[in-house]
């Protein structure tokens, strides 16, 4: 079974330019979560998706980030303009449904640095 | 509100000798704890974890991890380090209805 899917893996762009993160969840999984990881830390929700609802994006800098989750599965996280200090590694895992004792899945991540 | 603490930043252990990775944690109810390791430039890979019942959970790789509800911690251990083992490791914690929480971290290098 495949686990969840990241792309791109590589970004490097200039301040101010857009960026979008595509991921592919684990079939089945009904939650889906971006995360931000900063260099020797721990990942920092963004946002939390129950299907296609967005549950929880009160940690998402909503001037200039943004996110979809299409038909529940597929879903894009988009920074537009970028910033210096957004440079860091964006994690998107899945789980499944339910009481909340399922651990997370994590993709490999998208690493982005900003020039 | 919940936390973690992983109050090193980096363990140096010696191949064939015993490690342990400490975790603090707190928050309100009971908590659901885990165990996660990130090799370099890899996602974080599930080890173990503690939802109810015994005390000692065992994972992947050999791992294990002790629940201690009065001392609010869950350290991961195991009896004989590998080179293999050295990488980033993550302690999370979770209440019913809440957000995973995720420690900062910790550096074990195991030296041959």
């Amino acid at each position: 079974e495949a686990g969840v899917v990241q792309s791109p893996r590589y970004k490097i762009i200039e301040k101010k330019q857009p960026v979008a993160f595509w991921c592919n969840p684990i079939s089945g999984h009904n939650t889906l979560y971006w995360y931000r990881q900063n260099l020797g830390q721990g990942p920092e929700l963004l946002i939390r998706y129950e299907n296609e609802e967005a549950v929880d994006d009160s940690q998402l800098p909503k001037d200039r980030f943004s996110a979809e989750r299409l038909k529940g599965v597929d879903s894009t996280l988009k920074i537009q303009p970028a910033e210096l200090g957004d440079s860091a590694v964006y994690l998107c895992a899945s789980s499944l449904a339910g009481s909340g004792t399922g651990e997370l899945f994590f993709g490999e991540g998208s690493r982005l640095t900003v020039l | 509100a919940q936390s973690v603490a992983q109050p090193e930043d980096q363990v140096n252990v010696a191949e064939g000798n015993p490690l342990t990775v400490k975790c603090t944690y707190s928050v309100s109810g009971n908590p659901y704890l885990f165990w996660y390791v990130q090799y370099p430039n890899r996602g974080l890979q599930f080890l173990l974890k503690y939802i109810t019942g015994d005390n000692l959970v065992k994972g992947s790789y050999g791992f294990e991890a002790e629940f201690n509800k009065s001392q609010t911690s869950f350290h991961l251990k195991k009896p004989s380090a590998l080179v293999s083992d050295s990488a980033l490791y993550f302690c999370a914690v979770r209440a019913l209805g809440q957000n995973f929480v995720f420690g900062p971290g910790t550096r074990l290098s195991v030296l041959p």
